[in-house]
């Protein structure tokens, strides 16, 4: 049973950098066919896609368009984890983080999203 | 403003059926991407019900069905139960904005 335990403050000023861990058992970050998702959830907004990263022979990283230049997701294959860092961050970026795991189905997009972290709410407050 | 398009609440009472609609356009379910559906209770790590537009992963009550047809999918819950009181959501890709996207949510309510 794949299980995944976010870590990370929920408590940021403007301008400050969001960092999250998601420390993944029951599987390994770099299994082939699945990949390693960071998405969040607002009142205003509902659930925002905010990348992904995966391995195939080496590692990639995709990531949405309204936060390109401001995301890095990096995987950590010593610890099993992958890592959410999002700079600058204001009041919009206010939300209940989530990592997930997607599962490539062959023939068949978007993968789905078949386990997911609790979350973590993170809160922009000057 | 989500992409695609979801009643922000149902409601109906025990042993009823529900069903939840996902309204996209054709850049996203139109274009033959898969529909997916997933539920969320406060505090909880969020579910699949439904991949792949009808399919359910195993230990998801056989109550839950999907379905696609057009721009549109919907969720069916059959024989409604007080615990499925949640929030649900689809996810598909559109190829215009190229990136996945969300529904915005419905919340159900069993009465």
């Amino acid at each position: 049973q794949v299980q995944l335990q976010q870590s990370g403050p929920g408590l940021l000023k403007p301008s400050q950098t969001l960092s999250l861990t998601c420390a993944i058992s029951g599987d390994s970050v770099s299994s082939n066919n699945v990949g390693w998702n960071w998405i969040r959830l607002s009142p205003s907004r509902g659930l925002e896609w905010l990348g992904r990263t995966y391995y195939s022979s080496t590692w990639y990283n995709a990531y949405a368009e309204f936060v390109r230049g401001r995301i890095t997701i990096n995987p950590d294959t010593s610890k099993n984890q992958i890592s959410l860092h999002l700079e600058s961050v204001t009041s919009d970026d206010t939300a209940l983080y989530f990592c997930a795991r997607d599962f490539a189905v062959p023939g068949r997009y978007p993968y789905y999203l078949d386990y997911w972290a609790q979350g973590t709410l993170v809160t922009v407050s000057s | 403003q989500s992409v695609l398009t979801q009643p922000p609440s149902v409601s109906a009472a025990p042993g009823q059926t529900v069903a939840i609609s996902c309204t996209g356009s054709s850049s996203n379910i139109g274009a033959h991407f898969d529909v997916h559906w997933y539920q969320h209770l406060p505090g909880a790590a969020p579910k699949v019900l439904i991949y792949g537009n009808n399919i359910r992963p195993s230990g998801v009550p056989a109550r839950f069905s999907g379905s696609k047809s057009g721009t549109s999918a919907s969720l069916a819950i059959n024989g409604l139960q007080a615990e499925d009181q949640a929030d649900y959501y689809c996810h598909s890709y559109d190829n215009i904005l190229r990136t996945w996207v969300f529904g915005g949510g419905t919340k159900l309510t069993v009465l």
